[in-house]
């Protein structure tokens, strides 16, 4: 069974870092792509990040651009979202998704609220 | 970027009958490998969201088959066939031509 499970979310102040990471299980790491969509209290769905396979490529929306880095570890089945420089509008659930040609499995989300 | 934009639905809707969701891209979704790159997904209250249907019109696993996707290059539907209280909640569409990948606003389903 395919499961992600997000961890390290919390409340941070503006301008401050964050990280925080997806584990995955259930099927071959590896091999597929990984994205990150978060969702604003009460709002729709926001694509942020997706990493290849093997780490090589990465691809950001405009907003987090030099802000948040994707990354992965294959050896530990683990993605990853450094985010810096938070914003207020950074305020969302983050989920982590497998990049399939779609994102057919999703992690459960973790909630990030940047507040002073 | 690519903009989606999808339609209401007239809630609430009387379980058993059918309902219809629309979405337009601003471009054609239609690839040269002969794929529509347009998905859809249903989050349910309180739930992550979940793929239904990928390539416009294949039903990802598990998917019953009383969701049916359809279209052109830019002009898409998702049926839903006999609505039951399960199929409440929020639906996009998503468009996976080409980064950043980009979401509808969501049609809300509620059922009578």
């Amino acid at each position: 069974e395919v499961q992600l499970v997000e961890s390290g979310g919390g409340l941070v102040q503006p301008g401050r870092s964050l990280k925080f990471s997806c584990a995955a299980s259930g099927f071959t790491f590896s091999d597929y792509a990984m994205a990150w969509v978060r969702q604003a209290p009460k709002k729709g769905l926001e694509w942020v990040a997706t990493i290849i396979y093997d780490g090589s490529s990465t691809y950001y929306r405009d907003s987090v651009k030099g802000r948040f880095t994707i990354s992965r570890d294959n050896a530990k089945s683990t993605l990853y979202l450094q985010m810096d420089s938070l914003r207020s509008e950074d305020t969302a659930t983050y989920y982590c998704a497998r990049h399939n040609n779609n994102l057919d499995y999703w992690g459960q989300g973790v909630m990030v609220t940047v507040s002073s | 970027d690519i903009v989606m934009t999808q339609g209401a639905l007239p809630n609430p809707v009387p379980s058993g009958e059918s309902a219809s969701i629309t979405c337009q891209s601003s471009k054609s979704l239609l690839y040269s490998d002969g794929k529509t790159y347009l998905n859809w997904y249903l989050q349910r209250p309180g739930q992550s969201p979940q793929l239904l249907i990928y390539w416009m019109s294949t039903r990802a696993s598990g998917v019953s088959d009383r969701f049916s996707g359809s279209g052109s290059g830019t002009d898409f539907t998702l049926k839903i066939s006999r609505v039951e209280a399960e199929d409440v909640g929020v639906y996009y569409c998503q468009q996976f031509l080409e980064f950043p990948l980009t979401f509808g606003s969501g049609t809300k389903l509620e059922i009578k």
